[in-house]
């Protein structure tokens, strides 16, 4: 199993472009989350999905869009990147059922906005 | 919503000597306290957890307690090695259906050979 896959690894915008994030899970898990890290902040969530066709805005959602079409995949889209959105996005995701499950949790992707 | 903080943001110590990193939260309903690891260039991994009806956990060398009361939640490290060099994140879960984590800031643990 490759677990939870992002891509890609690395990225440099200029302000104003856009782009998509992907992530990828092979553990049939429902949950998926996206996180941010910047330094001294920990991980901020942006968005999660708790099952395909859903989302839900987190901590820090301004200026980002989520789909999850398909259980295994969620995407994060920066439609007019800012530099304010230079930062390393982590993508996660865990099992629904039962009591608090652990995230697991991708490779991260640096992203870099001009 | 929850606030979790943590310190210290870095953390320099001896191989051999023990590493306390503290985190306190703020909302009384969270239930679950994971600690994550993060390794340069990856994404954290999870290294143990503790549940709000529990007050210690062990896993080798590692430990967590829990005060409730306090509201603060602490990962113990002993006969620290080289390879336990890492970004240390704590967190923690309020009771809800959507399995979300909030984090503390990070802890950067230096062991020096």
């Amino acid at each position: 199993n490759a677990g939870v896959t992002q891509t890609p690894k690395f990225r440099v915008l200029k302000t104003g472009q856009s782009m998509t994030l992907l992530c990828a899970q092979d553990m049939n898990h429902e949950y998926m989350y996206w996180y941010r890290q910047d330094p001294g902040m920990g991980l901020r969530l942006i968005h999660y999905s708790v099952g395909e066709g859903t989302t839900a805005k987190g901590e820090v959602p301004d200026g980002y869009n989520v789909s999850r079409l398909k259980k295994q995949n969620f995407l994060l889209g920066l439609e007019s990147a800012a530099p304010s959105q230079t930062s390393v996005y982590f993508c996660a995701s865990s099992y629904l059922a039962g009591g608090p499950k652990e995230q697991f949790f991708g490779p991260g992707t640096r992203l870099t906005v001009l | 919503g929850e606030n979790v903080e943590q310190h210290p943001s870095t953390l320099s110590v001896q191989e051999g000597d023990s590493a306390v990193i503290k985190c306190t939260y703020s909302d009384s309903a969270s239930n679950y306290f994971p600690w994550y690891k993060q390794e340069l260039g990856k994404g954290p991994q999870l290294i143990i957890d503790i549940r709000s009806n529990v007050g210690e956990k062990k896993d080798q060398r590692i430990a967590v307690t829990l005060n409730k009361t306090a509201k603060h939640f602490s990962l113990h490290i002993t006969e620290t090695q080289p390879e336990d060099s890492a970004v240390y994140f704590c967190a923690a879960r309020v009771n809800n259906a959507g399995n979300m984590l909030t984090f503390g800031g990070g802890t950067r643990l230096m062991v020096k050979p």
